[in-house]
């Protein structure tokens, strides 16, 4: 299995420009999350998906959309972007909330740079 | 206050040595602790998963829970070079209302341990 799997793995834009971010995972998890790191903040989420056709906002979702159309993929757009959006995006994916079963997988990251 | 905080650190210790890496939090809410480990420029991993209080242990590493103080640690005995990276706690609640049960992180304490 290759877990939670993120393309591309960096990016460079320039302002105004659009792009997304692809998740993909394998282990037929509900859940599925979309962050952002940055020094000093921690993890941040930007949205996140309870299952296939549904998104929801997380902490910081302004600038960003999403969409799950298929259950093991998770699409995060910029559709304008921003340099206060270069960050360090990871996916994750989960079975589902509470009950023990909300441990999150994490995919090896995007790092993108918007100039 | 903020859910969670956690001492960023950076924390350096000489190899061989105990660490202790602590978080508190304030929603009495929170059931599950975790523990992520996460080396430079990769996702995070899971490292240790606790259920309400007590002790877990796995190898070199033990878990506490101590939800009276609200107050969650990790410790690494017989540290190792191996062990340097970024370690961030996350906490969830029970049943969290069905909605956004998501974890909630810390921001991560930075560890180096030198040879």
């Amino acid at each position: 299995n290759a877990g939670v799997t993120q393309t591309p793995k960096f990016r460079v834009l320039k302002t105004g420009q659009s792009m997304t971010l692809l998740c993909a995972q394998d282990m037929n998890h509900e859940y599925m999350y979309w962050y952002r790191q940055d020094p000093g903040m921690g993890l941040r989420l930007i949205h996140y998906s309870v299952g296939e056709g549904t998104t929801a906002k997380g902490e910081v979702p302004d600038g960003y959309n999403v969409s799950r159309l298929k259950k093991q993929n998770f699409l995060l757009g910029l559709e304008s972007a921003a340099p206060s959006q270069t960050s360090v995006y990871f996916c994750a994916s989960s079975y589902r909330v509470g009950q023990g079963k909300d441990t999150q997988y994490f995919g090896p990251g995007t790092r993108l740079t918007v100039l | 206050q903020k859910e969670v905080e956690q001492d960023p650190g950076p924390l350096s210790v000489p190899e061989g040595a105990i660490v202790s890496l602590n978080c508190t939090y304030s929603n009495s809410a929170f059931q599950y602790f975790m523990w992520y480990r996460q080396y430079s420029r990769k996702g995070p991993e899971l490292l240790m998963y606790t259920y309400s209080s007590g002790n877990k242990e796995d190898g070199r590493f033990t878990a506490q829970v101590d939800k009276s103080s609200k107050y969650i640690s990790l410790f690494i005995r017989d540290s190792q070079p191996s062990d340097s990276a970024t370690y961030l706690c996350a906490m969830s609640a029970t049943n969290y209302g069905g909605s956004q049960g998501n974890l909630i992180f810390g921001k991560g304490t930075k560890l180096s341990v030198k040879p």
